[in-house]
């Protein structure tokens, strides 16, 4: 059963590049690797997805190895406005999303 | 609108009361979710319609939810009966055809029931 494991919480201080790695067990062949970013008081928001390598965009990189049982959501340079929860997801039989409780980011001046 | 629309934002309900919860998603997304969220916890599936059928109900807790997306778009969650338990956020999230398998689903900003 595919199922997704990443920390409760990391701490950061403002500028630093925070890293974050979720482990993918039993991730299928063909499911993509995403990530959410939430705010408090909001829904979840897509930042990023990737199926292996590297993706980068705007708002950050990820970096997934060849044997995918892992991905890292790296964040260049954070600021405060970066502090959130970060949700790594993973596809059940076809297209249910199933999340956990993902991790708790706080950015620190 | 630009973004999935979720009306009301905030509704507050007595116990054994019944409740409706609309979600507009995005022009021209076909794939339609219903997540429930508690204070600390990770969104939890409730379910998802391909079009207008449900394609997948099996998070819905019990036979006092029901939801239904009669014309392919707007949305209704249904809840009967309402328990103090029934308190959460809850979400919707719509997916453009062919992205729903890749995960990519553009959430609404929730809304928040309490029952009382």
């Amino acid at each position: 059963l595919a199922k997704t494991t990443q920390p409760i919480s990391m701490d950061s201080y403002e500028g630093q590049e925070v890293n974050i790695t979720c482990s993918h067990n039993n991730i299928a062949t063909n499911d993509y690797i995403t990530w959410y970013q939430q705010f408090p008081s909001q829904g979840p928001r897509f930042i990023i997805q990737g199926y292996k390598t590297k993706v980068t965009n705007e708002v950050a990189s990820l970096f997934i190895p060849a044997d995918r049982k892992s991905s890292t959501l790296s964040l260049p340079r954070v600021s405060l406005s970066d502090t959130a929860v970060y949700y790594c997801p993973y596809m059940e039989y076809g297209n249910k999303l199933v999340f956990g409780a993902g991790t708790i980011l706080r950015v620190k001046s | 609108g630009a973004g999935v629309s979720q009306t009301p934002s905030n509704k507050v309900t007595e116990k054994g009361k019944y409740v409706e919860l609309r979600c507009d998603p995005i022009s021209g997304h076909t794939a339609l979710y219903w997540y429930r969220q508690s204070l600390g916890q990770g969104p939890e599936f409730l379910i998802y319609f391909q079009g207008t059928g449900a394609a997948d109900d099996s998070g819905l807790p019990n036979d006092r939810f029901f939801a239904v997306r009669p014309e392919g778009s707007v949305s209704t969650l249904k809840i009967q009966r309402t328990e103090r338990g029934d308190s959460a956020v809850y979400l919707c999230a719509s997916s453009a055809p062919g992205q729903a398998g890749t995960g990519e689903l553009f959430f609404g900003e929730g809304s928040r029931l309490t029952v009382l």
